[in-house]
């Protein structure tokens, strides 16, 4: 079965510095992986994804995320961060209707709490 | 152009209780799929619905049901509420239920509707 680990509830950082939220995956087949930020009671905002290609993906509001087949892993990386990015993240893959998955639809992890202190 | 809409924003039921939610997808989609985000949990897959069928159903009990309209909107009917119920329902809208083993699947979701059991 396809599944995500974030194995850090919260990310403290402070501000100007580079921030990492990691990110795990087991899936069946090629992954499709995606980070979602959420705010305060908000839903859920599509930061960027990794379909193919190059390992490092560059997304919305300077995030970027590399992809490492080796570790299975799809780290989220910002190389400065601002109080702003304090939010909920929240890695996801894409489920794998090729084996025996759903019709596609996302699988998330628990989400890592960022705290970005001035 | 008009994001994902859900309502209501908030909801309060009762035990025993029976709730309908409601979605509008991004003009042009044709998919919408629902989630559950319990707090300090990610979202977890309930439904996908396209051209009003279902095309894919997470791990819930029969008491959840959905349906699509015509115009793609969508309405998630949850009977005999029970206190665990309680949660944050996330709409999701894409093009097409999947798009191709090589398609990126982007989901857009609203901003979700509050149910809280008493």
């Amino acid at each position: 079965a396809q599944s995500v680990a974030q194995p850090e509830d919260q990310v403290n950082v402070a501000e100007g510095n580079p921030l990492t939220v990691k990110c795990t995956y087991s899936v069946s087949g090629n992954p499709y992986l995606f980070w979602y930020v959420q705010y305060p009671n908000r839903g859920l905002q599509f930061l960027l994804k990794y379909i193919t290609g190059d390992n490092l993906v560059k997304g919305s509001y300077g995030f970027e995320a590399e992809f490492n087949k080796s570790q299975t892993s799809f780290h989220l990386k910002k190389p400065s961060a601002l109080v702003s990015d304090s939010a909920l993240y929240f890695c996801a893959v894409r489920d794998n209707w090729n084996y025996g998955g759903s019709q596609g639809n996302l699988i998330f992890g628990k989400g890592t709490k960022l705290s970005v202190k001035p | 152009d008009a994001g994902v809409t859900q309502s209501p924003t908030h909801l309060i039921k009762t035990r025993g209780q029976q709730v309908t939610l409601r979605c509008s997808p991004i003009s042009g989609h044709k998919s919408v799929s629902w989630y559950q985000q319990v707090l300090g949990q990610g979202p977890q897959f309930i439904f996908q619905y396209y051209e009003k069928e279902e095309r894919g159903r997470g791990n819930f009990p029969d008491r959840f049901s959905a349906r699509q309209f015509p115009n793609y909107s969508s309405e998630l009917n949850v009977n005999a509420l029970l206190l665990g119920d309680s949660a944050l329902y996330l709409c999701a809208s894409s093009l097409l239920p999947r798009q191709g083993p090589n398609s990126s699947y982007e989901q857009y979701f609203g901003p979700g509707t509050r149910l809280t059991v008493t």
